[in-house]
């Protein structure tokens, strides 16, 4: 199977302040057509979780352009350039390269 | 606009069989999506279950393969979710989910379920 390991797992920020999650996999999610595997989604409280970022950096529809994401092979990123207090909730990374499809395990992120 | 809605009992006993299914409405389950399942034990973090085209082809993730099966009704534009032998373990919010058409990996789950909660106790 596929780690994913999510850095860090806890994320205090502030609000209007910038906030960045790192995603690393075990294996390259760099399929050969140059796609990258990677989807972001975000869990709110006591909601499902939401789509964000597929392929890696593309934002999903109605996404907030303060949303980014970045990185190719084996390290990504999810950025969020100015930190509102609707994002708090629970940020995982998915690869969908490789059956079977592995989530990292979350990192909360809670506004100050 | 895809929606999706996971029904099946609350409360399953120790080695007997969990059962969902999953309504797919504002859209065909015969589209060029994969359909998913996840499921998130209390308090933790994301599991993929499954996944099934409408074609009936799946594939399951190694850890649950022995005990799950997921089918498709097209007639009734819903999949469902098999589970063999369950212990508490198995206990969790089951969430179908759709993959993006087109796809070839069945990722991209633009579309959830509320989720449906699981107990497995005698």
């Amino acid at each position: 199977d596929i780690v994913m390991t999510q850095s860090p797992l806890s994320l205090p920020v502030s609000p209007g302040e910038p906030a960045s999650i790192s995603c690393r996999s075990s294996q390259s999610l760099l399929y050969s057509n140059g796609y990258n595997y990677l989807d972001w989604y975000l869990q709110k409280p006591g909601q499902s979780p939401q789509l964000l970022i597929h392929l890696g950096s593309n934002r999903a529809s109605g996404v907030p352009d303060r949303f980014s994401g970045s990185g190719s092979g084996t390290d990504f990123t999810l950025k969020i350039s100015r930190v509102e207090a609707e994002d708090v909730g629970v940020y995982y990374c998915m690869q969908a390269v490789q059956i079977p499809l592995t989530f990292g395990q979350g990192t909360r992120l809670d506004i100050k | 606009q895809v929606q999706l809605q996971e029904s099946g009992p609350g409360l399953v006993k120790p080695s007997g069989t969990l059962s969902l299914t999953c309504a797919v409405s504002g859209g065909s389950i015969s589209s060029t999506n994969w359909w998913s399942w996840v499921r998130q034990p209390p308090g933790k973090g994301l599991e993929w279950i499954g996944k099934i085209y409408h074609s009936g082809n799946t594939n399951y993730n190694p850890s649950l393969k022995s005990r799950v099966t997921i089918s498709v009704d097209k007639s009734k534009n819903l999949f469902s979710l098999n589970l063999t032998s369950v212990t508490a373990a198995d206990t969790a919010v089951y969430y179908c989910a759709r993959g993006a058409g087109g796809n070839p990996f069945g990722g991209v789950f633009g579309a959830w379920g509320q989720g449906t909660l699981v107990t497995v106790s005698s």
